[in-house]
């Protein structure tokens, strides 16, 4: 099946900082989406990006479908910004395959 | 005010029981789902239903049942036969079983806990 995989698993940032989360995966993708768990478990959704540019506010991302692999781009984060980030992806019709995730602790 | 409840938040169980855990959904989506999440790792998927009346084992079903007799519903039991059944429990919907459908959406999650 399709794999995924996420880099950097951690990363811990000053406040105000920006940062690139990666999200590779070994097949062509229908769907895509980016995640955030916050520390309470709820998973929020960021975008949902089989191809292309998109973005809200301080975050944005970009999937390349020819090449594999999308990226999140977090700017000035903010400490409300920790938690785990997730790639998700499906290739078969509505079965998500999620990533390991990026833990991501913003400090102030 | 739409979206996914789930409940309850916490749930306590000892072993050689069953649990059912409760997914509502008033965003009039046709597909849910049922994942179950273990510290430190991703979601995997225990059980999809496309439309009412209808669902499909996912990729780690073993040891659970679920039931989709109406549309907003989709309650998940945890059965004694379930190994390691401690974990963190999300239900998500969708428009439709489908990959332009705009994505799935989730749940606040029930932890389980097995004493």
């Amino acid at each position: 099946g399709i794999q995924v995989e996420q880099s950097p698993p951690d990363l811990i940032l000053q406040e105000g900082a920006n940062s690139t989360l990666r999200c590779n995966f070994s097949d062509s993708v229908n769907n895509l989406q980016w995640f955030h768990q916050n520390p309470w478990g709820q998973l929020i959704n960021l975008f949902y990006i089989p191809s292309g540019t998109k973005q809200n506010g301080r975050l944005s991302a970009t999937t390349v479908a020819t090449e594999r692999y999308s990226l999140l781009y977090i700017s000035s984060s903010q400490t409300t910004d920790s938690g785990v980030y997730f790639c998700a992806v499906d290739n078969q019709g509505g079965k998500l395959i999620f990533g390991q995730g990026t833990e991501l602790s913003v400090k102030p | 005010d739409g979206g996914i409840t789930q409940s309850p938040k916490y749930l306590f169980r000892k072993e050689g029981q069953n649990v059912t855990l409760s997914c509502e959904q008033n965003l009039n989506h046709d597909a849910m789902y049922w994942y179950r999440q273990d510290p430190g790792q991703g979601l995997r998927l225990i059980y999809y239903s496309q439309i009412v009346n209808d669902f499909q084992k996912g990729d780690i079903a073993e040891g659970y049942s679920v039931s989709r007799e109406k549309k907003e519903s989709f309650p998940l039991t945890v059965t004694s036969a379930q190994k390691n059944p401690t974990a963190f429990y999300l239900c998500a919907s969708s428009i439709a079983w489908s990959t332009t459908s705009g994505g799935q959406f989730f749940g606040p999650g029930t932890r389980l806990t097995v004493l």
